[in-house]
């Protein structure tokens, strides 16, 4: 059954990148969307980004110039990039295949990661 | 962006109690919303997709329905294993967006 594991630093200073990649296994990452999400702490869920296969994504537009999301098929990886963070991006990162059930439907969130704890702070 | 209200914010049931989660869509979504269920420290699991679809391996004592701008989760006989927090969420429209959650408390 197909697993998703985020990897990455649990500390980033404040002003500088976050990066975080997921390594999926048990599928092959093509003809699926993957989506990041975000949960600070004590908070709900923010949905960041999300790329298909191919390469094109969409993002948070409250987020979107600071984010870049890419795709690594090779690898079987998809990775996400925050710049400039601060003390607001701290948060649990979560990363999720989107899905649908047939071929005219949406993609929702059907499998996640464990999530991985991020916090800004120098 | 689509905003997403549930309703209530807390909710305190005892065991085999019937429950109902309302969720509210700022325009329509048509049927793309999913639910959630996240217990503490975990990451959330997908219990129903397209508003009604049960989601493989969840158990039947969940269902959902509606369609447009208002949905309803309902858990016919609360388990223990069910005191959680639950989100609802659409897919209709970029950016997705995700009610504030619904935690049930035991009580």
């Amino acid at each position: 059954q197909v697993q998703l594991q985020e990897s990455g630093p649990g500390l980033v200073r404040p002003s500088e990148t976050l990066s975080l990649t997921c390594t999926v296994s048990g599928d092959s990452i093509n003809a699926y969307y993957w989506s990041w999400i975000r949960q600070p702490p004590g908070k709900g869920l923010e949905w960041v980004g999300d790329i298909y296969y191919s390469g094109s994504t969409n993002y948070n537009p409250s987020l979107k110039s600071r984010v870049t999301i890419s795709v690594d098929t090779s690898k079987n990886q998809f990775s996400l990039k925050v710049s400039s963070v601060t003390a607001a991006d701290t948060a649990v990162y979560y990363c999720a295949r989107e899905n649908s059930r047939n071929l005219f439907d949406y993609y929702y969130m059907d499998v996640w990661g464990k999530g991985t704890t991020v916090t800004v702070s120098s | 962006d689509i905003q997403m209200t549930q309703s209530p914010s807390t909710l305190s049931a005892s065991v085999g109690d019937r429950v109902t989660i309302t969720c509210r869509a700022s325009q329509s979504i048509s049927s793309w919303l999913a639910w959630y269920q996240q217990k503490p420290g975990k990451a959330p699991n997908l219990l129903i997709y397209k508003a009604s679809s049960l989601e493989s391996g969840v158990p039947s004592r969940f269902s959902g329905s509606g369609s447009g701008t208002e949905f309803t989760l309902t858990i016919s006989s609360l388990q223990p294993d069910d005191f959680a927090t639950y989100y609802c969420q659409q897919y209709n429209t970029y950016p997705r967006t995700f009610g504030q959650g619904t935690k049930v408390e035991i009580k």
